[in-house]
């Protein structure tokens, strides 16, 4: 079945340990996100890639850096982890992108627990 | 900037009670909706999305959604909820004058007792 795989499901890290999060997708898909949803709280996008190009948010802090090799394949680079970065992070993938009218497609999550 | 309230933080109904979860959006276009389902420990599951035409739409899983342009809203029910039902809703809105970015709620957590 085509899918959004995220490796690994749990990620444990010492404060300041650098750490790198993977998502690839089977979908052919053009777009992929990522979101970092803390505790309670709705997804929030940090960035995402329209095909190579890379769309970062306003609001996401520096440490967090983002890698597309190729189509099926993104990662997520947190440079120093603080303890504010615990959190599940949804790498998500949509067809196209261009116009809005898509469906975005997410994985099944990262658990980040910073030491 | 588009924005998105869903109002009810939990919501708690007896299996085969019927269920209600409300969404409230604020767009500048025209908008396109979504309901995901988070269970504990998961990823978000698309549920249905509304992007034109008849306003209401089906989805997975017996769950349905009404879009209501006048009051801005984009309701999800089901007539009959299942235990397995529980879980964490949200609705969210994107839309051409967002590009690609997707705005969530906070989130319905939905607890079914038996």
């Amino acid at each position: 079945d085509a899918m959004v795989i995220q490796n690994p499901r749990y990620q444990v890290t010492q404060f300041g340990k650098p750490v790198t999060l993977s998502c690839s997708q089977t979908l052919n898909h053009n777009v992929m996100y990522w979101y970092q949803q803390k505790s309670s709280q709705a997804p929030k996008l940090l960035f995402h890639y329209y095909d190579k190009d890379f769309n970062n948010e306003a609001d996401t802090p520096d440490n967090f850096q983002s890698r597309r090799p190729n189509t099926s394949f993104c990662f997520l680079d947190i440079r120093s982890p603080g303890l504010g970065d615990a959190a599940m992070y949804l790498c998500a993938t949509s067809r196209d992108g261009r116009e809005g009218e898509e469906t975005q497609y997410f994985g099944p999550g990262t658990r980040l627990l910073v030491l | 900037a588009q924005s998105v309230t869903q109002p009810d933080i939990h919501i708690t109904v007896s299996e085969g009670a019927s269920l209600e979860l409300r969404c409230n959006y604020s767009y500048g276009a025209t908008p396109y909706l979504f309901w995901y389902v988070q269970s504990p420990g998961q990823g978000l599951q698309l549920l249905l999305k509304y992007f034109s035409g008849d306003t209401l739409v089906q989805g997975i899983k017996g769950f349905e959604a009404e879009f209501k342009r006048s009051q801005s809203s984009f309701n999800l029910r089901k007539p009959s909820v299942h235990w397995s039902d529980a879980a964490e809703y949200f609705c969210a809105v994107g839309g051409k004058g967002g590009g690609n970015k997707l705005t969530f709620g906070t989130g319905t957590q939905l607890k079914v007792e038996l």
